[in-house]
């Protein structure tokens, strides 16, 4: 079955930029949707198909996808993105497998 | 306002059986997949599966097939998760998910998720 890996943590200071990466092989040739979990909290979608934001997450968010890393960029981080960020693909040729990586904790300094 | 209210805690006993409910309002509820993702304590997400309440299509996670059973009631637009014999390690935080549509079609990401059922399997 298909493999996503992520950091356990990312740490950043305010005001700066967070990268957090999902790694898969050939993952640029698949979708790649994140989501957001804050403590005591059921997830929320903050980027999809790649680079797509919904309405109402902050443009501070953006996503990009190629090779076999895709990564989820928080530009101007604030405290209150401090959280567990999870990406997840959905591998149709696999009878619509869904997969989550394991998840990387954002600490802000 | 699209929303997915899900049943409350439960604390069971091994080799209970039991059935929780995801109830879907704002939208269509036949249009769209509902799936059910496990996250348990201090732990990642995990997808288990996925039913299509227009027609009950379902499909299973291989690492969840027969372990659990998911069904749809859609005259009253309510998704189930339900076990036949408990044991102490479905101990975990249970989630509905909404998936998207894309130009009417699967899309593979989940817009809506719900507020999560907590249930404790113990002796």
């Amino acid at each position: 079955s298909y493999v996503l890996t992520q950091p356990p943590s990312v740490s950043v200071a305010p005001g700066k930029t967070a990268r957090i990466t999902c790694g898969g092989n050939n993952i640029g040739s698949k979708s790649v949707h994140w989501y957001q979990q804050k403590p005591g909290q059921a997830p929320v979608l903050v980027i999809y198909y790649d680079s797509d934001r919904p309405s109402g997450i902050p443009e501070r968010f953006s996503g990009s996808n190629s090779g076999n890393t895709a990564t989820l960029t928080i530009s101007r981080v604030e405290a209150g993105d401090e959280a567990d960020y999870y990406c997840q693909v959905w591998d149709s040729s696999s009878d619509h497998s869904v997969v989550f990586g394991g998840g990387t904790k954002l600490t802000v300094l | 306002e699209v929303q997915l209210v899900q049943s409350g805690a439960e604390v069971k006993k091994p080799g209970e059986s039991l059935k929780i409910s995801c109830k879907g309002s704002g939208y269509s509820f036949t249009s769209y997949w509902i799936g059910w993702v496990r996250q348990m304590p201090g732990k990642g997400l995990e997808w288990m599966g996925i039913i299509y309440p227009g027609d009950s299509d379902t499909r299973y996670s291989p690492s969840f097939q027969g372990q659990v059973t998911i069904s749809a009631d859609k005259s009253i637009s309510t998704a189930y998760l339900q076990w036949s014999s408990l044991k102490a390690s479905d101990t975990a935080m249970y989630y509905c998910v909404r998936e998207s549509l894309w130009f009417g079609d699967r899309s593979g990401y989940f817009d809506y998720w719900g507020q999560g059922t907590l249930v404790t399997v113990s002796s």
